[in-house]
């Protein structure tokens, strides 16, 4: 167990929706990070946070969003979904900068 | 841009012979990097890491060298085990923003 939480484990959308995934980060930890894996795909890195505020972009659609909360748990947010958003959605946090990650269990989404 | 190129894709050895996987990265700038192991249907875990005041770092069967100015570093695995099947993902910190930017991945099969 990493100690980071992500919810839901799985789900099953139709296209041009709407979700939201969720993240609580280790206790203690101020970096969060989203990353997406596709099938056959590496690690994508979407975005990062770093104790309420934006650190990095990576190649984050315009349609996904995110946000660190204070109490430092993150939510993505991914609208108008397609069906080439299916992936799974990992979660990583991290006690500083360029320190090791600590992965979720994911969080799979499928897009019918 | 930020990328790693990571090679082989697949990788199939016999138990008991050694692995050995390669990346490439761009940013010359940057000091750490891990390597993720990720078993089927599990989150990536931190396995090995090497930061660039070092060329090598070993830990029992595994082990990682650093060539800064060629800008590449390998993972060493000797004495390969079925246990050892996984996806194995290189990754490096990019200096500015301080966040991981990982290979596609090297899928190693060890065959008892």
């Amino acid at each position: 167990d990493s100690g980071v939480t992500q919810t839901p484990k799985h789900l099953i959308t139709a296209t041009g929706q709407r979700v939201t995934l969720r993240c609580s980060p280790r206790s203690g930890d101020l970096s969060v990070y989203w990353y997406q894996q596709s099938l056959d795909q590496g690690l994508q890195f979407l975005i990062q946070y770093y104790n309420g505020e934006e650190r990095a972009k990576g190649n984050i659609l315009e349609r996904f969003s995110a946000q660190q909360f204070p109490d430092l748990h993150s939510e993505l947010n991914l609208s108008s979904l397609e069906l080439g958003d299916s992936a799974l959605y990992f979660c990583a946090s991290s006690d500083s900068l360029g320190g090791e990650l600590f992965f979720g269990e994911g969080s799979r989404l499928t897009v019918l | 841009g930020e990328n790693v190129e990571q090679h082989p894709s697949t990788l199939s050895v016999q138990e008991g012979d050694s692995a050995v996987i390669k990346c490439t990265y761009s940013d010359s700038a940057s000091n750490y990097f891990p390597w993720y192991k990720q078993e089927l249907g599990k989150r990536p875990q931190l396995i090995i890491d090497i930061r660039s005041n070092v060329g090598e770092k070993k830990d029992q069967r595994i082990a990682v060298t650093l060539n800064k100015t060629a800008k590449h570093f390998s993972l060493h695995i000797t004495e390969t085990q079925p246990e050892d099947s996984a996806v194995y993902f290189c990754a490096y910190l990019t200096r500015g923003q301080g966040n991981l930017i990982f290979g596609k991945g090297t899928k190693l099969s060890v065959k008892p």
